[in-house]
């Protein structure tokens, strides 16, 4: 199995407020999590990554946190602002021989 | 400047006709990948380049090849196009399993 699930496809929060989006991955040998961000009509841009010698990385108001045992990964946006309004992609790949692997996207919108 | 540049930024063609999509890369990138995106299904791999003339099938190979005879260069060939191969395609590149960066992406309408 090479699958990432990606939840909740859609995220409605009020500005200021937190977002969180949580993926699931199949392959245990997966060591590489990125997240990107897509804004609308643009190209999927790396916004924050974590690789599986850590369980927390945090920056700029992101943090993701990773859970190997359960083969989940999550993305934090605290204090969220209109401009983060976008969709977010989570991936995760291995070692060579395999290749990123993406969910399917979270549409986060933050309303005033 | 590491720019992944993606030729043409759109495309109409006709059903059966064949479609050439262009992507370069600046960044010397060994890998590169081709990407189709459709509303619900993310970014799926069609094909990935390990280097020149080194290309490998991914999810969605079907109706598909590639060419790569540049490192810097990396082609998607539609041979008789089909209306179900309308789409946004992207091309990225990456050194090594690690982060991907895509070009601008090309909206294909195949009528």
């Amino acid at each position: 199995g090479e699958q990432v699930e990606q939840l909740p496809s859609i995220l409605r929060v009020q500005e200021g407020s937190s977002a969180s989006i949580n993926c699931t991955y199949e392959n245990s040998a997966s060591n590489y999590f990125p997240w990107y961000k897509q804004e609308p009509g643009e190209n999927p841009k790396l916004i924050i990554d974590i690789r599986s010698n850590m369980e927390r990385k945090q920056t700029q108001g992101l943090i993701v946190l990773l859970d190997k045992k359960a083969k989940r990964f999550s993305l934090h946006i605290t204090d969220t602002q209109p401009g983060d309004s976008a969709m977010y992609f989570c991936a995760a790949s291995g070692n060579s021989g395999t290749y990123q692997r993406f969910g399917t996207g979270t549409k986060l919108q933050v309303v005033p | 400047d590491m720019k992944v540049t993606q030729m043409p930024r759109y495309l109409i063609k006709r059903m059966g006709e064949n479609v050439l999509l262009e992507c370069g890369q600046d960044m010397s990138h060994e890998t590169m990948y081709w990407y189709r995106q459709d509303p619900g299904l993310g970014l799926q791999l069609i094909y990935i380049s390990y280097d020149v003339d080194s290309n490998s099938e991914g999810d969605i190979p079907k109706g598909y090849r590639v060419s790569r005879k540049k490192r810097e260069h990396f082609s998607l060939i539609l041979d008789s196009a089909k209306t179900n191969q309308t789409s946004v395609y992207f091309c990225a590149s990456s050194r090594g399993q690690n982060t991907l960066y895509f070009g601008a992406g090309t909206r294909l309408s195949v009528l």
